[in-house]
Formats: C-alpha cells, sequence, structure tokens
C-alpha cells in the first residue's frame, strides 16, 4: 500500500525557517517523481513545486510565490522528500501535502496520484 | 502561467441528478495534462480523472471526464451523497502546475 506522511509542521514566526518531510513506502520511492501543494485555511489548492527523481536529473521546479525561498530536496535511500522554507511569511500559512507523481515515466509530475495527509504550518508572531 | 478558471463557484443537486462541472483554460492545455481531484471536508485530495478523461484506480464510472484545448468538463451522471465534496481540476504545462479555484457541489 502506498503511503505519504508529513511532518515538521508548527507556528514559526515571520522571516524563520522550516522544514518539512515526507516519508514514502509501498513503492520505488526513487522511481518517482514528488510534488509538494498546499492549501491556506479555507482555501483552495496551490502548487508549489516538485522534485525530478535521479532518472531524470533529480532537480526541482517552484511555483513564482516561493521560489528563491522554498527549497525541496529528497534522500531515496530514506524515502523522504524535503521542503526547506526559508523567510517565512504569513501567507505562507497553510497544510502541506506531498504527493506522488502519478506517471514514472515522465520527465516531470503532470498529475499526482496519491497525497499525504497534509501538515500545518502557521506563520505568526 | 495557464489559469484554470472553474464553474459554477457551487452545485447544489438532489440526489440522482446529473452534475456537470466546468474547467476553462487561459491557454491550451495538452489534454494529457489535465486532471481532476475531489477533497472531502477535512481530507487530502484524491485524483478522480487524468489525461482527461481516464479514471484512476478505484473510481466509481458515474465520474467521467472529457475536454480539450481550453474546455473541460467532469461528469457525475447520478449524483450521490458521498460526492459532496469540492473538485478540482489542475493542468501542466512547462514544468508548471496549477490549480482552478474549484467548484463545490452540494445536495438538496
Amino acid at each position: 500500500e502506498v503511503q505519504l506522511v508529513e511532518s515538521g509542521g508548527g507556528l514559526v514566526q515571520p522571516g524563520r525557517s522550516l522544514k518539512l518531510s515526507c516519508i514514502g513506502s509501498g513503492f520505488t520511492f526513487g522511481d518517482y517523481a514528488m510534488t509538494w501543494v498546499r492549501q491556506a485555511p479555507g482555501k483552495g489548492l496551490e502548487w508549489v513545486g516538485f522534485i525530478r527523481s535521479k532518472n531524470y536529473g533529480g532537480a526541482a521546479e517552484y511555483a513564482a510565490s516561493v521560489k528563491g525561498r522554498f527549497t525541496i530536496s529528497r534522500d531515496d535511500s530514506q524515502t523522504i522528500a524535503y521542503l526547506q522554507m526559508d523567510s517565512l511569511q504569513s501567507e505562507d500559512t497553510a497544510v502541506y501535502y506531498c504527493t506522488r507523481g502519478g506517471d514514472r515515466n515522465s520527465w516531470d509530475p503532470y498529475f499526482f496520484d496519491y497525497w499525504g495527509q497534509g501538515t500545518l504550518v502557521t506563520v505568526s508572531s | 502561467e495557464i489559469v484554470l478558471t472553474q464553474s459554477p463557484g457551487t452545485l447544489s443537486l438532489s440526489p440522482g441528478e446529473r452534475a456537470t462541472l466546468s474547467c476553462r483554460a487561459s491557454q491550451s492545455v495538452s489534454i494529457t495534462y489535465l486532471a481532476w481531484y475531489q477533497q472531502k471536508p477535512g481530507q487530502a485530495p484524491r485524483l478522480l480523472i487524468y489525461g482527461a478523461s481516464t479514471r484512476a484506480t478505484g473510481i466509481p464510472d458515474r465520474f467521467s471526464g472529457r475536454g480539450s484545448g481550453t474546455d473541460f468538463t467532469l461528469t457525475i451522471s447520478r449524483l450521490e451523497p458521498e460526492d459532496v465534496a469540492v473538485y478540482y481540476c489542475q493542468q501542466y504545462g512547462s514544468s508548471v502546475s496549477t490549480f482552478g479555484q474549484g467548484t463545490r457541489v452540494e445536495i438538496k
């Protein structure tokens, strides 16, 4: 059974940093791109960014709203994807979901077939 | 960046009725790169449709998707109480994904 479990959320002050983790199990983690999606309270879904599998170079891409502040990385030996969030702002307050790219044979994840339950990040003084 | 606009904002129908949800893109989207998700209250989103019309594993056949270019549709042929949720369309293009703002489906 495919499972994604996020952790690391919490309350953080504006301008500070936080690192989220997503542990994957039940599939060959290294073969899949991993994507982060967030949802502000009462709002819709917002794509944050993804990291390709090493098979496709392992590079990451980001939404304009987080580029330069957020960094996605992965440790395939531990089956973990990370989201390092720096210079956090109140607008970053959201539930952060980790998702798996649905097509392991694709360069980029163009749909998301499994989602974690999310971890809440609150940015407030 | 491609903007997806979903309509209506809220759909209120009786059980057994047909629900038609629209997703319009600001630029043409490849049918390969259009997906639909269902999010029930308090839950993570769930993949319903990918490639504009392919149902994901375990999705009932009352859910169907169609469309091309800039206009895509999700149809629930016979609405059931457990279909109460917010539905999102999502597209991918040039290493960027975007979601529509969602359509809320309610039962009368």
